[in-house]
């Protein structure tokens, strides 16, 4: 079964440092992956997505995510964080309309 | 801006008592979504919608029904609330960028409904 890793649950960084947030995911073929960032009391956006093509995709507010076929990974990364980024984060990967998995998220905090 | 209006966006409720909540989108999306977000389980489907009268069950289905009798509106009953549907609740639209292909689609979110059940 298909299933989204997100190892860490919380993740402090500094602003102007860089950022990682890491996505594992189990999948039978090469599945389509997305990024979603929750602010609190919100819904999800959405931050960038992979379909095909490039492995390096660019999202919005600065973020890019590179697909790993090999390490089954589509980590999320930003050079240099504001405090505004600070927010939840999820990973999700899918095949068709209706089988749409979401990682258990990362929520960020970003220290002055 | 897709258009999503969920209601209510809080409601307490006792155990037993039944529940709708209701989701309006006004650019006549095919497919409709429910979610339930829970700390350490991410985004769980419920419920979804293909079209009027179509709908099917996704991950975590039990207890919840759904019905959709317009495009624009998609409802989740809980028929007799229980503790555990404590959770807030998104709303979710499908919107395809690639014509013809089945999974290059995103997800649109409402703002969510916040449903508390003692």
């Amino acid at each position: 079964a298909q299933s989204v890793t997100q190892p860490d649950i919380h993740i402090t960084v500094s602003e102007g440092a860089s950022l990682e947030l890491r996505c594992n995911y189990s999948y039978g073929a090469t599945p389509y992956l997305f990024w979603y960032v929750q602010s609190p009391g919100q819904g999800l956006q959405l931050l960038l997505k992979y379909f095909s093509g490039d492995t390096l995709v660019q999202g919005i507010k600065g973020f890019e995510a590179e697909f790993k076929r090999s390490q089954s990974s589509f980590n999320l990364r930003k050079p240099s964080v504001h405090w505004s980024d600070a927010a939840e984060y999820f990973c999700a990967v899918g095949e068709n309309n209706n089988d749409m998995r979401f990682g258990a998220g990362t929520r960020l905090t970003v220290k002055p | 801006d897709a258009g999503i209006t969920q209601s209510p966006r809080h409601k307490v409720t006792e155990t037993g008592t039944p529940v709708t909540l209701r989701c309006h989108q006004t650019e006549n999306h095919r497919y409709m979504y429910w979610y339930r977000q829970d700390p350490g389980h991410g985004l769980r489907l419920i419920h979804y919608s293909y079209g009027v009268k179509d709908t099917d069950k996704g991950e975590v289905s039990d207890g919840y029904s759904v019905s959709r009798s317009k495009t624009e509106d998609f409802l989740l009953t809980l028929e007799s609330a229980t503790s555990s549907q404590t959770s807030v609740y998104f709303c979710a639209i499908s919107e395809s960028i690639r014509p013809g292909d089945a999974g290059a689609n995103v997800l649109t979110f409402g703002a969510g409904s916040r449903l508390t059940v003692l």
